[in-house]
């Protein structure tokens, strides 16, 4: 079976821009969950979906958001972006649900400047 | 705050040495799990450890499980230079009826050739 794939892989913008991010998983798996790495606050969870539906939030504010298709791939959108929100965003796929194993994609690292 | 808490922060020993982190964290569990990452990219899956079990063994890692100590350790064995990577553990957390995975901050180990 082919991987997580993540589009774009590298994504430069600027400051109060707005992003939107892809994935799609492992085919079947219907669980798809987000993830923003940095050096300093490591790996924090945004959110998940499953079925189309979110099924989980992280604690972030409201400029991201996130959306999953009926062939359970996902997006996820940053509006206004900060310079802080320059990451590694992670996404991740599981058959069924978020706490069992995850198998990730390569990552989209976007800078904001 | 994070629920799983790795130590050391960084690891640094010779090729063939043995490499153990430690894992601690908070909550009650169903499982465990240790993800690999190189440098910048997405995270693979090593090992899974459910609430029930004490040891599981893996090719050259061998993990274990203290839900009393509330706390994990993962053993490399006869390490490799390839071995060398970031190693996170994460629990799963019930939120908001579903479950989540959470991360720790990880260890950063490097094997010297």
């Amino acid at each position: 079976k082919a991987g997580v794939t993540q589009t774009p892989r590298y994504l430069i913008k600027t400051r109060g821009q707005q992003v939107t991010l892809s994935c799609s998983p492992i085919s079947g798996h219907r669980s798809v969950s987000w993830y923003q790495q940095t050096p300093g606050q490591g790996l924090q969870f945004l959110f998940e979906y499953f079925s189309e539906t979110q099924r989980n939030k992280g604690n972030f504010p409201g400029r991201f958001s996130g959306r999953q298709f009926s062939n359970s791939r996902s997006e996820m959108n940053v509006s206004t972006l900060e310079l802080g929100d320059s990451a590694l965003y992670l996404c991740a796929s599981s058959v069924r649900t978020g706490g069992e194993t995850q198998y990730f994609g390569p990552g989209t690292r976007l800078l904001v400047l | 705050s994070q629920q799983g808490e790795e130590d050391p922060q960084a690891l640094s020993i010779q090729e063939g040495e043995n490499a153990t982190m430690n894992c601690s964290y908070k909550t009650s569990i169903n499982n465990l799990q240790w993800y690999r990452q190189n440098s910048g990219r997405g995270l693979v899956h090593l090992i899974l450890i459910r609430s029930n079990e004490r040891e599981k063994h893996s090719g050259r890692l061998r993990v274990t499980l203290d839900t009393s100590k509330k706390s994990s350790s993962l053993l490399i064995t006869a390490s490799r230079a390839a071995d060398t990577a970031s190693y996170f553990c994460a629990t799963d957390a019930l939120q908001g009826g579903s479950e989540k995975l959470v991360f720790g901050k990880g260890t950063k180990l490097t094997v010297n050739p």
